[in-house]
């Protein structure tokens, strides 16, 4: 079945560091993949997504490029500041087209330190 | 955007007795709502499926008699916990989703952390 891995937290820098959280994924189609972020005390937010090989989501200075070859949607970012903090969640859909629910990875949780 | 609300967000009840947690959809129809269930330092599991009208789609090792879904409208689902057990206890977030296409956003409420004692 679908699964994703990603780097198990928690990450703690300092602010203004560079940002990578790693994320590979199995499938067995051609799935859609997202980047979720969770605030504390709020529900999960799409932070960006990708649909097909070599895409790259973006939002919020954050950057991932959807790389077949490697299986992976590593999240990025240049420079990180204390309001990034929050819990980041790889995920996958392989719907095929159909409403299907989401395959996410166990969540990293960033702190930014001032 | 979007929104999601959850109620109740914290509830505690009785080890034998039945829980209802309800789903909305505040500004938008959602086509299918998504019901998930979180563990401490654990990913979100996909517990259930449910289409407005229709009955909800199940995923494996879910027992359907125990997790009560109904969609009766584009903006309300809700998820009963039936003879609600310790184990039971947990973090269970809903979303919602416009349109059909698995690329689509999903929408996540805030979560509602079920202790049954």
């Amino acid at each position: 079945g679908d699964s994703v891995t990603q780097m198990e937290g928690p990450v703690t820098l300092s602010e203004e560091a560079f940002l990578t959280i790693n994320c590979t994924y199995t499938a067995t189609g051609y799935p859609s993949l997202f980047w979720y972020v969770q605030y504390p005390g709020e529900g999960l937010q799409l932070l960006l997504k990708a649909t097909k090989a070599d895409d790259k989501g973006s939002n919020k200075g954050f950057e991932a490029t959807y790389r077949k070859e490697t299986t992976s949607f590593h999240l990025e970012k240049g420079s990180v500041q204390v309001s990034d903090s929050a819990v980041y969640f790889c995920a996958l859909s392989d719907s095929g087209g159909g409403a299907d629910g989401l395959t996410f990875g166990k969540g990293t949780h960033l702190i930014i330190q001032p | 955007g979007a929104v999601v609300s959850q109620h109740p967000s914290r509830v505690i009840c009785k080890s034998g007795t039945s829980v209802k947690i309800e789903c909305r959809s505040l500004d938008f129809q959602a086509t299918t709502m998504f019901w998930y269930r979180q563990f401490p330092k654990q990913s979100l599991m996909l517990m259930a499926t449910s289409n407005e009208g229709s009955k909800a789609t199940y995923e494996q090792g879910v027992e359907k008699d125990k997790f009560l879904i109904n969609h009766a409208s584009l903006t309300l689902s809700t998820l009963t916990v039936t003879s609600a057990h310790p184990e039971d206890s947990s973090f269970y977030i809903c979303s919602a989703q416009l349109g059909l296409a698995g690329v689509d956003e999903q929408y996540f409420g805030p979560g509602t952390r079920l202790t049954v004692t």
